[in-house]
């Protein structure tokens, strides 16, 4: 059975970097079948999809537009996790973050993370 | 403003059936499988349905999903009050290279 356990700081000053780690067990990041995904909801923007990292013979990321000068994410195979970082951030980034697993056959978010509010300011 | 278009609200009386709209483009909906998620109140959300009418392991056969050109609809039958939630549909989008949400449906059960 598939978990995935977030873990990083609420609360981040504006200009500096978001930082959260999504821990999978149950599965590996390096898995040929997966996609490891990072969302966020917030009350003014909704759900937005950030980006996602995956394993296809070599390492691929796709990033949301709207964060793509911003937006890192990392796989680390010796820990089987996963991280965002979020450059620069602004009161506006303040929002509940998500990890998920996406699986191949299904091109949907069926597992996720238990989400952490990550809130901007000084 | 979201890429994909649902009404904001639904309802219905226990034991009704009700649709959720989602409306899109053709650079989304139109060339790319939807999926439909389900998130009650403080809860991550949970996936309902994935390309257009598949429903996970454990999903009731009551909640149902179809497509229809850059349209596609969730619809739930046999309506019961656990039902009551914030229903989002999703799909990739080719011309943005991401994936795409609604901006979700509160269904209420009268």
């Amino acid at each position: 059975q598939v978990q995935l356990q977030q873990s990083g700081p609420g609360l981040v000053k504006p200009s500096q970097t978001l930082s959260l780690t999504c821990a999978i067990s149950g599965d590996s990041v390096s898995s040929n079948s997966a996609a490891w995904n990072w969302i966020r909801q917030s009350p003014s923007r909704g759900l937005e999809w950030l980006g996602r990292t995956y394993y296809r013979s070599k390492w691929y990321n796709d990033y949301a537009v709207s964060v793509k000068s911003r937006i890192t994410i990392n796989p680390d195979t010796s820990k089987n996790q996963f991280s965002l970082q979020l450059n620069s951030v602004t009161p506006e980034d303040t929002a509940v973050y998500y990890c998920a697993r996406e699986p191949r056959i299904a091109a949907a978010l069926l597992i996720w993370g238990q989400g952490t509010l990550v809130t901007v300011s000084s | 403003q979201s890429v994909l278009t649902q009404p904001p609200s639904a309802s219905g009386t226990p034991g009704q059936r009700v649709t959720i709209s989602c409306s899109g483009s053709s650079s989304n909906i139109g060339s790319n499988t939807v999926n439909w998620y389900q998130q009650l109140p403080g809860t991550a959300p949970k996936l309902l349905i994935y390309r257009n009418n598949q429903r996970p392991s454990g999903v009731p056969d009551r909640f149902s999903g179809s497509k229809s050109g850059t349209s596609a609809s969730l619809a739930i039958s046999g309506l019961q009050s656990e039902d009551e939630a914030d229903y989002y549909c999703a799909a990739w989008d080719d011309s943005l290279n991401g994936g795409v949400f609604g901006g979700g449906t509160k269904l209420t059960v009268l």
